[in-house]
């Protein structure tokens, strides 16, 4: 059973687009976040919810917005996409908020943006 | 702000070589936790150990072993016997605190186990 799901797996678009890339855990945890790789392999985070609450969001251009229709999905949806927003993004659980706790990774979307 | 090096950018070793990923982090805080993730070249990133500051004792796992020292601020992960399954990038990530929100990646060592 998958514990950490994502998709698409692979997302290709235009310029100027919008699109959105689902997650869902069937671990029960209550924290989940999204995370940017880009070419050079620097993971960085975006955003973390617990439970349906938005506790980080980093300085990221609000064409990203990430929703969270209950603890088990993190949604993110890009508006508006540009060149620059190719990438891999992560969704990621843990049980709790805290960074103590271990993060559980999806397999991660590959985003090019033509 | 909690900080992490991995010094080594790319490593390159035979198979069954055994072969050190360094890990060395900056932290303020007393109580902390560090972590290891894998990523192989297929692209998932995988949960290797979460350690915290408390214990120093070396951890091993099959042909993994990792080595804490608290008074250097390294965190080094060994393969024994390292095998082409080994190939993959390997991410320390710093010490997080009590309270933090928020796990920072270093930048990754990439290893290759050549046959």
């Amino acid at each position: 059973d998958t514990a950490v799901s994502q998709t698409p797996k692979y997302l290709v678009t235009q310029m100027g687009n919008d699109k959105s890339i689902k997650c869902e855990q069937n671990l029960g945890h209550d924290t989940m976040y999204w995370y940017k790789q880009d070419s050079k392999k620097f993971l960085k985070i975006m955003f973390s919810y617990n439970n349906k609450e938005l506790i980080i969001n980093e300085t990221v251009p609000n064409r990203f917005s990430p929703k969270s229709p209950d603890k088990a999905h993190l949604n993110l949806h890009i508006n508006s996409l540009e060149l620059g927003d190719s990438a891999v993004y992560f969704c990621a659980s843990s049980r709790y908020s805290e960074s103590t706790d271990t993060q559980y990774f999806g397999p991660g979307t590959r985003l090019t943006v033509l | 702000a909690q900080k992490v090096t991995q010094a080594q950018t790319e490593i390159s070793v035979v198979e069954k070589e055994d072969v050190t990923l360094d890990c060395v982090y900056e932290t303020r805080d007393t109580t902390y936790y560090l972590f290891w993730y894998k990523q192989p070249p297929s692209g998932e990133l995988v949960f290797l150990i979460r350690r915290n500051s408390f214990d120093e004792q070396n951890e091993i796992s099959g042909r993994y072993s990792w080595n804490f020292q608290k008074s250097t601020s390294s965190f080094n992960f060994t393969i024994t016997a390292s095998q082409v399954v080994d190939s993959a990038v390997y991410f320390c990530a710093p010490p997080s605190g009590a309270g933090s929100y928020q796990l920072t990646f270093g930048k990754g060592t990439k290893l290759s186990v050549i046959p």
